[in-house]
């Protein structure tokens, strides 16, 4: 399975911008970059994807670097809701060519403090 | 929003039973997923479905574990007879397809997922 490195655990201040970073050095070229958090107690719940450019939604920004081996999640203004495990997942290829399963890492534990 | 929606949200039962999980996905969704989170590790995927048939499931995913898709809405997992270690989180998820073959990243949606506490 494709790889990922997260930090364990981040810690940032409420209001403030927050890089969550990805590293992701066995990257192929076909394979997407997905962000994903689960709150506590709840399923994980989808944040962004890219390719190659960078990406902005409601939600949070995605850098991709150039030679795409790393990503960083941006929110913008942290709140306590955005307190969460964040995921960074490459979607793999399935056997059966359809659907491909992401396969979660430990992820990064966000704490936010007011 | 559209969502998936999981029952029964908590199930007690005892060793040796058979347990269902019920899941319906997202309605125009033609992929799905189940998941289980042992409390404190990580997510971990069971197996993926796609017409009417499963396309990957993983090794944790041995005979005692089956799914249906009954009708046109439910996506149902069955664990034939639970043991201690198959209490976890049950997730389900579906997408509308993606990847390298579709053209598009493969975005799934998850429910709020199912506890299963076998003792």
């Amino acid at each position: 399975d494709a790889k990922t490195t997260q930090p364990n655990s981040m810690e940032s201040n409420e209001e403030e911008p927050v890089h969550l970073p990805c590293n992701h050095s066995t990257i192929s070229g076909t394979d997407y970059i997905h962000w994903y958090r689960q709150l506590p107690s709840q399923g994980p719940e989808y944040v962004i994807h890219g390719l190659t450019s960078n990406v902005n939604n409601r939600m949070a920004s995605l850098a991709i670097a150039e030679d795409r081996k790393s990503s960083t999640l941006i929110l913008h203004r942290a709140t306590l809701r955005d307190a969460a495990v964040y995921y960074c997942i490459l979607e793999v290829e399935s056997i059966g060519e359809y659907g491909n399963k992401l396969v979660f890492g430990a992820g990064t534990i966000l704490r936010v403090k007011s | 929003e559209p969502e998936v929606t999981q029952t029964p949200s908590h199930q007690v039962t005892q060793m040796g039973q058979e347990v269902i999980l019920r899941c319906v996905p997202i309605s125009n969704h033609l992929y799905f997923y189940w998941y289980r989170q042992i409390l404190g590790q990580k997510v971990e995927f069971l197996v993926s479905f796609y017409n009417n048939e499963i396309s990957e499931k993983s090794e944790i995913f041995d005979d005692q574990f089956s799914v249906e898709r009954p009708d046109g809405s439910n996506f149902t997992l069955k664990i034939r007879s639970t043991k201690l270690e198959d209490s976890a989180m049950y997730f389900c998820a579906s997408s509308g397809g993606g990847g390298l073959y579709s053209s598009g990243a493969n975005v799934l949606t998850f429910g709020a997922g199912s506890r299963l506490t076998v003792l």
